[in-house]
C-alpha cells in the first residue's frame, strides 16, 4: 500500500497567487513526521518544511505554511506569492516512529507563470 | 551554510565497469544515506548508516551494489560491475536527528552505456 500519495502530477499557478500542493499519508504509528521538498531544474534536493505528529501548530516557513490535517491524514503544501522561481518538482516525504527512513511521494511538478 | 558534498557530479562509464560514488556529509551529522532517483521508480532508499555502522541495505541489489563508511567524513558507494539499468540520480543525505530534516547533496548523475 502506498504510504505517501501526491495526486496532482502537474500544477499550474499565476506569479503572486497562492497555490496548495496536496499530500495524503497512511501510517498506524501515532509518531511519525511529514517532510517537504523542491527539486528545481538543476536536480538538487532542498527542505522546505517540517511537520511532526505532535505539533499542535501548523508549521510555516516564511511562504511556505503546511496545512496539516491529522484526521484526514494530510499534509499539504501552501506557498503563497508564488514565484517564478517556486517552479519546481516538489517533493512530499514522511518518517514513521523513530526510524530514520523517509518515504518520498511521486512528487508534484509546479509550474508558476508570468 | 554547511552542505553534502558529493562526487563526482556526473559519471559516463560503459557497463561492467566499477563505479565509485563519494559523499562528504555535513560536519557532525552522524546519519548518511544514499537514494537512487530514477523516472519510472521515483525516490528510493539505497543504504542508510548510523554512526558509520550500516543499519539498513534492504534497498540495495546485494549482488553488485557495497556502501561503506570509512570514516566519519566519507561514504562510499559502490556499483560492480556497472550495468545500463543503475543509470539514474545518485544522492547522498545526512542528518543528526530523527525530528530534524536530511539534508541532500547535489547528487551524481551517473550514466551507463
Amino acid at each position: 500500500a502506498q504510504k505517501i500519495t501526491q495526486t496532482q502530477p502537474g500544477m499550474f499557478v499565476q506569479e503572486k497567487e497562492a497555490v496548495t500542493l496536496d499530500c495524503t499519508y497512511d501510517t498506524s504509528d501515532p509518531s511519525y513526521g511529514l517532510f517537504w521538498y523542491k527539486q528545481p531544474s538543476s536536480g538538487e534536493m532542498i527542505f522546505l518544511i517540517y511537520q511532526g505528529s505532535y505539533d499542535q501548530q501548523n508549521a510555516t516557513e516564511g511562504r511556505y505554511s503546511l496545512n496539516f490535517q491529522k484526521a484526514r491524514k494530510s499534509a499539504n503544501l501552501v506557498i503563497s506569492a508564488s514565484q517564478l522561481g517556486d517552479s519546481a518538482m516538489y517533493f512530499c516525504a514522511m518518517r514513521e516512529g523513530g526510524t530514520y527512513k523517509y518515504i518520498f511521494g511521486t512528487g508534484t511538478r509546479l509550474k508558476v507563470l508570468a | 551554510d554547511a552542505r553534502v558534498t558529493q562526487t563526482p557530479r556526473h559519471k559516463v562509464t560503459e557497463m561492467g565497469q566499477e563505479v565509485t560514488m563519494r559523499c562528504q556529509p555535513i560536519l557532525g551529522h552522524n546519519t548518511v544515506f544514499w537514494y537512487r532517483q530514477t523516472m519510472m521508480q521515483g525516490l528510493e532508499l539505497l543504504a542508510y548508516f548510523r554512526n558509520r555502522a550500516p543499519l539498513d541495505d534492504s534497498g540495495m541489489p546485494k549482488d553488485r551494489f557495497s556502501a561503506e563508511m570509512p570514516d566519519a567524513t566519507l561514504a562510499t558507494l559502490k556499483i560492480q560491475p556497472s550495468e545500463p539499468r543503475d543509470s539514474a540520480v545518485y544522492f547522498c543525505a545526512s542528518g543528526l536527528v530523527v525530528n530534524q530534516p536530511q539534508h541532500f547533496g547535489d547528487g551524481t548523475r551517473l550514466s551507463i552505456l
